[in-house]
């Protein structure tokens, strides 16, 4: 069984910094996907951030990046130059193939509040 | 636009009433996922369809279904319910197979309140 694990209920930075956001996993697949969605408050999950389990360099889209150390078993998310906008539910999500598919379903955490102050 | 669509985006009905909720995958997917959030539960899956057929099953309720039409929309059928069930239900579609991050496509969720 896959598990996701985010210890983080509520993160608070201020506009301008850096944040990371933690994510630990655990699996016994070899190959599997790990994901980082932006939920604000209108609902709508946002895709952000990529990492494939055999992927050698941290993944990274454009103020977002993946701080991936798969010994352990960790998935963190680094948020560069807060915005205000940035202020939002954020999941840490996992995929495994499935079935001959390269997408199975997707095993959520149980998610980060980040707030950004001015 | 997401490219998935789920209707209708809010319902809210009695106790002990039955809903269904529609979902249209992203054009090309064949794989369509059912989701709930729940502020106590947080984001569960429910099941899991592929090209028509069941293909993984996670917490869902003996009072829930679903069903993929040729199509390839899905439905997901809650009955008899409880303020329990409350919650957002997303649908998300992928295709067989590819790879990358951008592969779930989420719809923008539907919300049900049970009154």
């Amino acid at each position: 069984a896959q598990k996701i694990t985010q210890t983080q209920p509520g993160m608070f930075v201020q506009e301008k910094e850096a944040v990371t956001l933690d994510c630990t996993y655990d699996t016994s697949d070899q190959s599997y996907g790990l994901f980082w969605y932006k939920q604000p408050s209108s609902g709508e999950m946002i895709f952000l951030i990529y990492q494939g389990s055999y992927d050698e360099q941290n993944a990274t889209e454009g103020r977002y990046s993946l701080n991936f150390q798969k010994a352990r078993k960790s998935a963190n998310l680094v948020i560069s130059a807060s915005q205000l906008g940035d202020s939002a539910m954020y999941f840490c999500a996992m995929s495994s193939a499935s079935g001959g598919t390269s997408y199975g379903k997707l095993t959520f955490g149980q998610g980060t509040i980040l707030t950004v102050h001015p | 636009d997401s490219g998935v669509t789920q209707t209708p985006k809010h319902l809210i009905t009695a106790t002990g009433q039955r809903v269904t909720l529609r979902c249209s995958p992203r054009s090309g997917d064949l794989s369509v996922y059912w989701y709930q959030q729940s502020l106590d539960q947080g984001l569960q899956f429910l099941i899991q369809y592929y090209n028509g057929e069941e293909r993984a099953k996670g917490n869902i309720l003996e009072r829930f279904s679903a069903q993929q039409f040729p199509d390839l929309h899905s439905e997901l059928n809650l009955s008899s319910l409880e303020l329990g069930d409350s919650a957002l239900y997303f649908c998300a579609s992928s295709p067989m197979r590819t790879g990358g991050g951008y592969g779930y496509t989420f719809g923008s969720g539907t919300r049900l309140t049970v009154v």
